[in-house]
């Protein structure tokens, strides 16, 4: 069945340094959503993407349907990034997203 | 911004109880949706809805029901709870089919069961 897979698993991040999280997708998907799940557990959407890029402050998404993956980058991370960060890809069925199993973001002062 | 609410915040069941978890969207969306996160996991989906009176089973629906008596309501019920459904439960609503529009996500029930 459609898989969604995260990479990392886990990343550490100094304050003030950036990097990129990953989201593959075993099959080709239409859409891509990004949360983040906060230390109280609440999830936050941060991104929608049907195609293209979108950026929100230190935040920017990327997804091209032709392609298997979508990424998403953290800029100048601050402490309150810390937290999981999901990403979920339209399923066969539009009715349904399909959620990999997170990477776990802990920046460091 | 969406507000989804749940209720009750947490809960302690025992083994064969009757769990119900409830459910409430103020936007108007006509998708909502359950899902349970394990530890360490995603989130998996149990039931969605897409229209009052009507709830379609999702990625693991075994062990559970759904009810969806009004646009804004939508329940999940656990007639014989578990161990195995020890496990947090989100709601989540969508004005648009789940793969293509933004979900939006109540806090969380975390059921504990005994």
């Amino acid at each position: 069945g459609d898989q969604v897979e995260q990479s990392p698993s886990a990343l550490s991040l100094h304050e003030g340094t950036s990097s990129a999280l990953r989201c593959n997708f075993t099959t080709t998907t239409r859409s891509v959503q990004w949360f983040r799940q906060n230390s109280r557990g609440s999830l936050i959407n941060l991104f929608y993407l049907a195609s293209g890029t979108k950026e929100n402050g230190r935040l920017k998404s990327a997804f091209d349907s032709k392609e298997l993956y979508s990424t998403l980058h953290i800029r100048d991370a601050q402490l309150e990034d810390s937290g999981t960060y999901f990403c979920a890809a339209e399923g066969t069925n539009a009715y349904k997203v399909i959620f990999g199993k997170g990477t776990h973001l802990h920046v460091l002062p | 911004e969406a507000a989804v609410t749940q209720s009750p915040r947490s809960k302690v069941a025992v083994t064969g109880g009757k769990v119900t978890l409830s459910c409430h969207q103020t936007n108007n969306h006509d998708y909502m949706y359950w899902y349970r996160q394990d530890t360490g996991h995603g989130l998996r989906l149990i039931h969605y809805s897409y229209v009052a009176d009507s709830t379609e089973k999702g990625d693991i629906p075994d062990g559970y029901k759904a009810s969806r008596p009004s646009q804004e309501n939508f329940s999940l019920i656990l007639e014989l709870a578990s161990l195995s459904q020890t496990a947090v439960y989100f709601c989540a609503s969508s004005d648009g089919a789940g793969g293509q529009d933004t979900q939006y996500f109540g806090p969380g029930t975390r059921l504990l069961v005994l």
